[in-house]
């Protein structure tokens, strides 16, 4: 597609039900990533995928955050036994590869999943 | 571990003035590249201009411009002739590079807080 694509744009839940959030990279970008913003803060990290390589996971705070990526393309996000502070927009974001500097390194955002947990 | 910190929570400018918005990082890292990105009301995340570590000269996208201090470890972004549109959040951030300059040469984006940028008619 043109760009990034979140789904869903919104989702209220109930605490302790599980969500999976779904992104669709931008066509042939190798990088994806996810980051978690809460309502008047800054973008915290959460995993970051690159090729076949392994995951970098070092953001996921807790067990009962996961992400997968199928076939170097699709993401989704699950959280499990959704919490109140699991409340927040989550934003996925993809880069594209390039030879050194050009272009391998700059990310496009989607618009986000707002997640609100009742 | 790579930190970047934005002190000016909040600022604002009048429409056509210039405004500096201040980010510092801390890193151990010689290659890496910096970043500014801005986040309107409309959630919408937009890259607003990249600096590589090892370019000296400073770089420019139409009425945005850096000044890149490596030694000091600062990046602030300047904004020129400001307009109604700049309103947004604005986002200073950091990439390591990983490995050499290579295909899978990038890494994780390290974010600061944000400076909430406002423009007064």
């Amino acid at each position: 597609g043109a760009g990034v694509s979140q789904s869903p744009s919104n989702k209220v839940t109930e605490k302790g039900k599980d969500v999976e959030l779904r992104c669709d990279p931008i066509s042939g970008h190798t990088a994806l990533y996810w980051y978690r913003q809460s309502l008047g803060q800054g973008l915290e990290f959460l995993i970051y995928f690159q090729g076949n390589s392994a995951p970098d996971k070092s953001g996921l705070p807790s067990d009962r955050f996961s992400a997968e990526r199928t076939g170097g393309s699709v993401s989704t996000l699950t959280i499990q036994r959704t919490q109140q502070e699991d409340s927040a927009v989550y934003l996925c974001a993809s880069s594209s590869p390039g030879t050194g500097l050009r272009g391998a390194n700059v990310l496009t955002f989607g618009a986000g999943s707002r997640l609100t947990v009742l | 571990a790579q930190t970047v910190t934005q002190s000016q929570p909040e600022m604002s400018v009048q429409e056509a003035e210039t405004v500096t918005l201040s980010c510092t990082y801390d890193t151990s890292e010689n290659n890496y590249y910096l970043f500014w990105y801005k986040q309107p009301p409309s959630r919408q995340m937009i890259l607003v201009i990249r600096q590589e570590a090892y370019k000296q000269q400073n770089a420019t996208e139409n009425r945005f411009s850096v000044n890149f201090q490596k030694a000091a470890k600062s990046f602030s972004l300047k904004i020129s002739d400001s307009q109604l549109g700049d309103t947004a959040m604005y986002f200073c951030a950091f990439m390591k590079q990983r490995g050499g300059w290579t295909l899978w040469g990038t890494d994780k984006l390290i974010f600061g807080t944000g400076t909430r940028l406002q423009v007064f008619p």
